[in-house]
């Protein structure tokens, strides 16, 4: 089983629509990161969390929000879908102070 | 803007050759990582270096850091077909700062 699971995998939905992407980890792991990936862009942090009762907005969180719902939960929601938003979106975990992180296999979201 | 940038953007080498990659940044840095991604699927951590290192090693893997030019080298010797994937380089700029990833390097090797 992974241990970063993202669902659902592939989504499209219309403008306007609110979605909600969800990210559960077995490492037992404390920060938890939501990244968005577009073509010739890299990775970009959406959002990201040290512990359960923190939450940090990212470079680009704008029409963003995110709950930590337990350690092991960490879900992102666009609250009114735009086309803009159409990316391939990553889940990703790390332990301690400058250790690696871990990824989910993503997200596909297009929204028309 | 970026804090890494790889160099070159796409690299199509035949298999057995070696492949090297490069990543510049911008600020210092507390450590550099190397990450891949196989189409469709999430980056894998390959290897870290920390500012006081110079080289690493892992496997078939070489990572050369110079912090006085701000860039770092990953090195892939005996390129297999399965090495075919994007590349990415993620600078941290210090303990509790975020990863900054670079846009990514697509390497493709011919069997």
């Amino acid at each position: 089983d992974a241990d970063v699971t993202q669902t659902p995998r592939n989504r499209i939905t219309k403008t306007g629509k609110r979605i909600m992407l969800e990210c559960s980890q077995t490492k037992g792991h404390d920060r938890m990161y939501w990244y968005r990936q577009d073509p010739g862009l890299g990775l970009r942090l959406i959002y990201y969390s040290f512990d359960v009762k923190d939450i940090n907005k990212g470079e680009i969180s704008d029409g963003y929000s995110v709950s930590r719902q337990a350690q092991a939960k960490f879900s992102l929601s666009l609250e009114s879908a735009i086309p803009n938003q159409t990316a391939l979106y990553f889940c990703a975990t790390s332990g301690v102070v400058n250790q690696p992180q871990h990824f989910g296999d993503g997200t596909r979201l297009s929204i028309l | 803007s970026q804090q890494g940038e790889e160099d070159p953007q796409a690299l199509s080498i035949q298999e057995g050759e070696n492949a090297t990659m490069n990543c510049s940044y911008k600020t210092s840095i507390n450590n550099l990582q190397w990450y891949r991604q196989n189409s469709g699927r999430g980056l894998v951590h390959l290897i870290l270096i920390r500012s006081n290192e110079r080289e690493k090693h892992s496997g078939r893997l070489r990572v050369t850091l110079d912090t006085s030019k701000k860039s770092s080298s990953l090195l892939i010797t005996a390129s297999r077909a399965a090495d075919t994937a994007s590349y990415f380089c993620a600078s941290r700029t210090g303990a509790n700062s975020k990863l900054t990833f670079g846009k990514g390097i697509t390497l493709s090797v011919r069997p």
